[in-house]
């Protein structure tokens, strides 16, 4: 069976620091691997994505992820945060049929 | 297209009442999933459905649960004798394909009193 898990419930940091949000994933066949941004009250917004490919995913407001498949990983990293990239961030990971398996989630929050 | 609805955007229901709720999704997508979200969780799969017809069902889905999608557009979530346990937000998503990106709507927050 599939899973994930998101080491950290909470990050705190300051703003233009970078930040690592953590993800392992359990899976015995290749893996589609997915990080959403959701915002107090909102759905969820798709960050990025690794279907296949380069293994380092990048999005467009700066976050990048690399999948590592010998220790099943999928870490979000961005170099400098800005206040705005204060959510909820959920890890996920695509099972047979096209539904997703998302991770606890980690609240990021940036402080000035 | 405006992406994925999802009508009321809050319900507050007492115990023992029916709700429904509804997705639109975007229009040329054929495959629309429903999830649950309750506070401080990720989202977990429900159902879904590709076009009319409703492929899988999560052991979440109690008997209590209904969903349809009558002609493969528009879907509707249906919790009848509603618990206090349903309480959480109802997450709707549609893709073209089972391998791409899956569009989220706003969800429904449901709170039962």
């Amino acid at each position: 069976a599939q899973s994930v898990t998101q080491l950290d419930s909470q990050v705190p940091v300051f703003e233009e620091a970078p930040v690592e949000l953590r993800c392992n994933y359990s899976s015995s066949v290749s893996v589609y691997l997915f990080w959403y941004v959701q915002y107090p009250n909102q759905g969820l917004q798709l960050l990025l994505k690794y279907l296949s490919g380069s293994t380092l995913v990048e999005s467009i407001n700066g976050f990048e992820a690399e999948f590592n498949k010998s220790q099943t990983s999928f870490h979000l990293r961005k170099p400098s945060v800005h206040i705005s990239d204060t959510a909820e961030y959920f890890c996920a990971v695509y099972r047979q049929g096209g539904k997703l398996i998302f991770g606890q989630g980690t609240e990021l929050s940036v402080k000035p | 297209d405006t992406g994925v609805s999802q009508n009321p955007r809050h319900k507050i229901t007492k115990r023992g009442q029916n709700v429904t709720f509804r997705c639109d999704p975007i229009s040329e997508h054929n495959r629309l999933y429903w999830y649950r979200q309750t506070l401080g969780q990720g989202p977990e799969f429900l159902t879904y459905f590709q076009n009319e017809a409703q492929l899988e069902k999560s052991r979440l889905l109690s008997d209590r649960f209904s969903a349809e999608r009558p002609k493969g557009s528009f879907s509707t979530l249906e919790i009848q004798r509603t618990e206090q346990g349903d309480s959480a937000m109802y997450l709707c998503a549609s893709s073209s394909q089972p391998d791409t990106e899956a569009f989220f709507g706003q969800g429904t927050r449901l709170t039962v009193v």
